[in-house]
């Protein structure tokens, strides 16, 4: 099983409300990814967890909040959102982080700010 | 200037055709990543290389250390092929994966 899904597909909410959103995978992969990807731009990195712990945070506004409860699972929560934060948003894993692994993509979950 | 550039940016090509985009860096690399993306979709990686030449189905990848440079080929393209290619290279001072900015290929019938 090389695939990594994300969930909701679509998503849109104003800017009181809160959601999340939630990306798992089943390789036995110990890094994951949250990506950002506006239109026609290449995806820009947000966080990285390895062995559930958060490694990177790429001054990402406090707004995004991370969360990695296993190895498997890694949600991305949202709360008082912009506008501007509309985008797709994509989940990666690859085996370890730090090195030279192949990162596996989600699909990705289409957010839309009102 | 981008760390990692592609060419062409915008490709329409006719089923059948050989096509070829290139992607060159300015950093140090581990590994190149060839991605691709269909429209308003997720990402599929298609190649990881360091050194060589990789091949699956009607894709081959390329890559050159010294000229700091990989090519993506697809032969015998078909409408479905259509989507952005994405060269991506593990480098720089932390590692991390550095995004060229795609290529955006349509193959017409």
């Amino acid at each position: 099983d090389t695939e990594v899904t994300q969930t909701p597909k679509h998503l849109v909410m104003g800017m009181t409300n809160k959601k999340s959103l939630k990306c798992e995978q089943h390789m036995g992969h110990r890094a994951m990814y949250w990506y950002k990807q506006k239109a026609k731009k290449p995806p820009e990195l947000m966080f990285v967890y390895s062995y559930e712990k958060l490694s990177i945070n790429e001054s990402v506004p406090s707004r995004f909040s991370p969360e990695c409860p296993n190895s498997s699972l890694l949600n991305l929560h949202l709360h008082a959102l912009q506008p501007e934060d509309s985008a797709l948003y994509l989940c990666a894993s690859s085996r370890l982080a730090g090195g030279v692994y192949e990162q596996y993509f989600g699909p990705g979950t289409r957010l839309t700010v009102t | 200037k981008n760390e990692v550039e592609q060419s062409p940016q915008n490709l329409t090509a006719q089923e059948g055709e050989f096509i070829t985009i290139n992607c060159s860096y300015s950093v140090g690399i581990s590994a190149l990543h060839w991605l691709q993306q269909h429209p308003g979709g997720g990402i599929v990686s298609l190649f990881m290389l360091s050194s060589g030449k990789k091949k699956h189905g009607r894709l081959i990848a390329t890559i050159n250390i010294q000229e700091k440079h990989s090519s993506l080929h697809i032969t015998a393209s078909h409408p479905r092929d259509s989507a952005v290619y994405i060269c991506a290279v593990y480098g720089g001072a932390t590692n991390k994966l550095i995004f060229g900015t795609g290529t955006l290929l349509a193959v017409q019938p």
